[in-house]
């Protein structure tokens, strides 16, 4: 059984400019929820997709977006990228309303 | 507003000795609690769980506590072992909302000397 996998690792990149960010969720889970978490601080939720539909949002602005494809894996968009943005970005899957599985991380830089 | 809070940012504990890690929460919607270890360079990975209608749970060496009158969980580890030391998250999540939106803890960073 494949695990929750995420890439890249590392990245860096320029304030404004766009990053995406990729997850391939467990094996049989349908559920992709993305964190964001800040340098000693828990995770954060930014948003979950539910078989290719958002299904519930954190507070967070639009030009944080996302997709998930048929195959369950998914995408973190984030437009315009601030300084306050550098932080480590984890991809959660789950089977429905199941405990939440997370993969190691990318850890966005922004300079 | 922090909904669920993690007070003690680190804890030190004796090899063998039993190491408690606590959390408390503010939201009574929460019906889903659950603890995360992380190492560094790693995410999360789940530990154990509790919903609302239990008081205790138990897995091997884990056993989590939920005091729904106080508002407070606690994960106890008995024997605590080097392997152990790692940062502790407690998350919780809403009435009918299990595998969703899960609210972080701020970490505790548990320390297991030999």
């Amino acid at each position: 059984e494949t695990g929750v996998t995420q890439s890249p690792t590392h990245l860096i990149k320029t304030r404004g400019q766009q990053v995406t960010l990729r997850c391939s969720s467990q094996s049989g889970h349908n559920t992709v929820s993305w964190y964001q978490q800040a340098l000693g601080q828990g995770p954060q939720f930014i948003f979950q997709y539910y078989r290719e539909e958002e299904n519930g949002r954190g507070n967070f602005p639009p030009r944080f977006s996302g997709l998930q494809f048929p195959n369950y894996s998914s995408e973190l968009n984030v437009n315009a990228l601030e300084l306050d943005d550098s932080a480590l970005y984890l991809c959660a899957s789950s089977l429905g309303t199941t405990e939440q599985y997370f993969g190691p991380g990318t850890r966005l830089t922004v300079t | 507003d922090q909904q669920v809070k993690q007070n003690s940012p680190s804890l030190s504990v004796q090899e063998g000795r039993i190491s408690i890690l606590n959390c408390d929460y503010t939201n009574s919607m929460f019906d889903y609690f659950l603890w995360y270890k992380k190492y560094p360079a790693e995410g999360p990975t789940f530990l154990i769980s509790i919903s609302s209608i239990k008081d205790k749970n138990e897995d091997g060496r884990f056993t989590v506590f939920l005091n729904k009158s106080a508002k407070h969980l606690s994960l106890h580890i008995v024997p605590s072992q080097p392997g152990d030391s790692a940062v502790y998250f407690c998350a919780a999540s809403a009435v009918g909302n299990q595998g969703g939106k899960l609210i972080f803890g701020q970490g505790t960073e548990l320390s297991v000397k030999p």
